[in-house]
Parts: structure tokens; sequence; C-alpha cells
């Protein structure tokens, strides 16, 4: 089992949806990160959670630590959303565990 | 800031060669990470350096993997000699970890294929 999973692994929406990726962890942390990743592009790191929630424009994040859960949402999405969005969990050392990403598409 | 700068972007090479990838973190961030992204496998880090030094190096594949972080500006990754299953987009990314709180910030990536 992998340390961090996230869910759904693809998916497909039509503009204006309300989307939400998943993400659970498996291990202590001490901070999680939602990163987006456009096709041939850098990644971004969107948020950076230790607790609570985060909004910045249409992007709000969550994260429950009792759960070991992480949520991503998106309102009103729009096509220049489509992009692999990766949950990724720091531990007690500094490297960072990568979940296998979300690839999401949103449909004009 | 100009952000994390890798070069190549894009490198072509054939098997057998060394290939050397090249980062510039951002000023003043005191921490440097390697990924490696495949599809098989997503990302992965190879090595972590703070203040210049190797503190992680467990995600080395094998010894035909080396980096080096001479000073405080600049990385290299070395691959010698380099192999088809070496193909990947290779990720430098910095933090300034000398408080916590702070996020960490990509380069755009070297895309390499090892024909």
């Amino acid at each position: 089992k992998n340390e961090v999973e996230q869910s759904p692994q693809n998916l497909t929406a039509q503009e204006g949806e309300f989307i939400t990726i998943n993400c659970s962890y498996s291990v202590g942390i001490s901070a999680l990160h939602w990163l987006q990743q456009h096709p041939g592009g850098g990644i971004v790191s969107l948020f950076m959670l230790s607790s609570g929630k985060k909004k910045h424009g249409r992007l709000i994040a969550t994260i429950n630590i009792q759960e070991k859960h992480s949520s991503l949402h998106i309102t009103a999405s729009h096509p220049r959303d489509s992009a692999v969005y990766i949950c990724a969990v720091r531990g007690g050392a500094q490297k960072l565990v990568f979940g296998q990403g979300t690839r999401l598409t949103i449909n004009p | 800031d100009a952000g994390v700068i890798q070069s190549p972007r894009h490198e072509v090479t054939e098997m057998g060669q060394e290939v050397t990838l090249r980062c510039k973190p951002i000023s003043g961030h005191n921490s440097l990470f390697w990924y490696r992204q495949t599809m098989m496998r997503g990302l992965e880090l190879l090595i972590y350096f703070n203040n210049n030094v190797p503190i992680d190096d467990s995600g080395m594949p094998e010894d035909r993997f080396s980096a080096k972080m001479p000073n405080a500006s600049f990385s290299t990754l070395k691959i010698q000699p380099s192999e088809p299953r070496d193909s990947a987009v290779y990720f430098c990314a910095s933090r300034d970890d000398s408080f916590s709180g702070n996020t960490i910030y990509f380069g755009e990536g070297s895309w390499l294929t090892v024909v």
C-alpha cells in the first residue's frame, strides 16, 4: 500500500462543475502539499497545509490530521484548470512523499 | 527572482553517454532536491542537500548516478553511463528551511531521453 493515496486517478468534468480530489496518507506528517502540473510544464505548489483550511481564488484545500486526509476543491471549474494535481506529504525527514496524481480534464 | 533554473530543458542522448543536468536554486534557499518523474513510478526523490551537504541520497538508483552541490547556487546530477531506463523528467527544487512553513519551488524540469 502506498504511503499517499489519491482519488480519483482520472477525473473529467464540464466547465463550471465543483471538483473534489482526495488524498489519504498513512504516515505522520509535518505538512501536506497540493501541487499542480500542466502538460509539458513544471510543477507548482498550490498549497502547503499543516492544519485546517486554505483558500486561494477558486481553490480550497482542507486537511484533517486525525483522519489523515486532505481534499482539494475547485469551484466554478474552467478548462485552464486541466492539469495533474499531486498530493505530497512531508514527514519527519525533509523529503516529500508523493501520491500518483489525479489527472483532471475540464471540458468547455 | 527567476525561480529554480534547470538546464538543459530537453536532452536526447545515446545509451552509454554521460549526461549532466544542472540546477540553480532560488537565491537564499538552503535546501535543494533532485526528483525524477516517470509514468510508472511518478515523482521520486533522488537526493536532498541542505547547506550544500548531501543529507539523504537513498533515492539514487545506483552508482551510475551522482550529484554534487559545490556551492549554494549550483548543483549537478550526473548519469554515467546512461541507459534507456533513465529516460524521465528530472526536477530540481529548492526551499528555504531556515524556518518552518516554507513551501517548495520546482524548476521546469529536464526532459531526458536515452536511446
